[in-house]
Formats: structure tokens, C-alpha cells, sequence
């Protein structure tokens, strides 16, 4: 059974400062991993996914994320924080099975305020 | 524009009522996924389809049900045997079953018990 992890589900940082979200996850299999961020009253939109092809994934908005298969863990980082980087982040696993649905396992999130 | 749509938005239903909520999609994926999300649980499968006319049970499918008459459609029903309906409910589908594939999500239908 896969699972993720997500430590903190509140993580304030001043406008400008490193943001680092951390996700941890359980797989069986090789895994492939997804942040997904949320806005209020919103669906989810995808910020990047690790599929294997490179452990160091970027994605939008300036967020980045570094695959560590010792450490089982998939944190998201962005150096700068802006205003308008506030919203709930999701770190999801999916280990891939066809035939099985293919479904993903959310963390239960973390919501980031950014401070002026 | 391709996307999902979900209606409505918002909901209240009474005590003992079933509801139907709305998902349709315009991007040809294969399949379809209903999430429920309650504060501080992230999101939990309530029910997927794979291909019309097929849907499987997710983690917290009871007092819900599903149809997918459609490819495009994919229609949720809280049922008044769900003990506590009040929550956010997003729809998504995906093309093809690769691992790697990314669920695109409708914006959300917020459900409210009174």
C-alpha cells in the first residue's frame, strides 16, 4: 500500500524567504510523486510531478522539488515567497498500476501563509 | 476550453434527501475519479471509472453512488445513508492509465447538510 506524509499542516514564511514543504512517502513499487496546489474554493492544479527521468523536477511558479529515494522523500522548495504563493499544497503518490485504476494517495496537506 | 465542469457550487440539502452532483468533461479522458475533502484529511477516492458502464468502490464509497453512462459524464449521488455529507467534493479525470498521468480537477462542488 502506498502512502505519503505531509509535516506541517501550517507553514508560515515572510514574502521572500526560502518556502520548503515537506512530503514523505510509502511505496512498494518505484513511485511517481505530484504537488498539487489549491487555491479557496477551488479544484487542484498540477505544480510538478517526478515520473524518474530526473530526481530534481521543476515546476511552476518557481517551485522545484528534489527526489530522494534514501530519504523517501519528496519536499517542495521555491526560494522566494510571494503573496500571492499562499494556498493549500498537496504531495500525492501514485505507484502506477494499471488495471488497478491507477489511483493517487493524498497527503493531507499544508497550507502556506506568506507574510509581508 | 477544455476542462471539467462540476455543478452546482454550492448545495444544502436536508437531513434524509439525496443529492446529485454534476461532472462532465470535455478532454476525452478515459477516466474519472470523485474525491471528498474535509479540513485537515486531505482527499479521500470516493469512487472511479475507468471506461463507460464501469466503476469501482474507493476507499469511502458507502452511502454514495455512481453512474458513467457517458465517457463524458460522470455523475456522484450522496445518498441519505451517508452519515456525514457535509464536505468539498472535486471531480477529475485522467487520460490513459499510466502512472505518470496527471488528474486534471473540476473546481469543486461544496455540499452543506442543514
Amino acid at each position: 500500500a502506498q502512502s505519503v506524509t505531509q509535516l506541517g499542516s501550517h507553514v508560515s514564511v515572510s514574502e521572500g524567504a526560502l518556502v520548503l514543504l515537506r512530503c514523505n512517502y510509502s511505496s512498494s513499487v518505484p513511485p511517481y510523486l505530484f504537488w498539487y496546489v489549491q487555491y479557496p474554493n477551488q479544484g487542484l492544479q498540477l505544480l510538478l510531478k517526478y515520473t524518474s527521468a530526473a530526481t530534481l523536477v521543476k515546476g511552476i511558479n518557481g517551485f522545484e522539488a528534489e527526489f530522494k529515494k534514501s530519504e523517501t522523500s519528496f519536499h517542495l522548495t521555491k526560494p522566494s515567497a510571494h503573496m500571492s504563493d499562499a494556498a493549500e499544497y498537496f504531495c500525492a503518490v501514485s505507484d502506477g498500476v494499471t488495471g488497478g485504476g491507477n489511483k493517487l494517495t493524498f497527503g493531507t496537506g499544508t497550507q502556506l501563509k506568506v507574510e509581508l | 476550453d477544455g476542462g471539467i465542469t462540476q455543478s452546482p457550487k454550492y448545495l444544502f440539502r436536508k437531513e434524509g434527501q439525496n443529492v446529485t452532483l454534476s461532472c462532465e468533461q470535455n478532454l476525452n479522458h478515459d477516466a474519472m475519479y470523485w474525491y471528498r475533502q474535509d479540513p485537515g484529511q486531505g482527499l479521500r477516492l470516493i469512487y472511479y471509472s475507468q471506461i463507460v458502464n464501469d466503476f469501482q468502490k474507493g476507499d469511502i464509497a458507502e452511502g454514495y453512488s455512481v453512474s458513467r453512462e457517458k465517457k463524458e459524464s460522470f455523475p456522484l449521488t450522496v445518498t441519505s445513508a451517508q452519515k456525514n455529507p457535509t464536505a468539498f467534493y472535486l471531480c477529475a479525470s485522467m487520460a490513459g492509465f499510466s502512472g505518470a498521468n496527471v488528474l486534471t480537477f473540476g473546481a469543486g462542488s461544496r455540499l452543506t447538510v442543514l
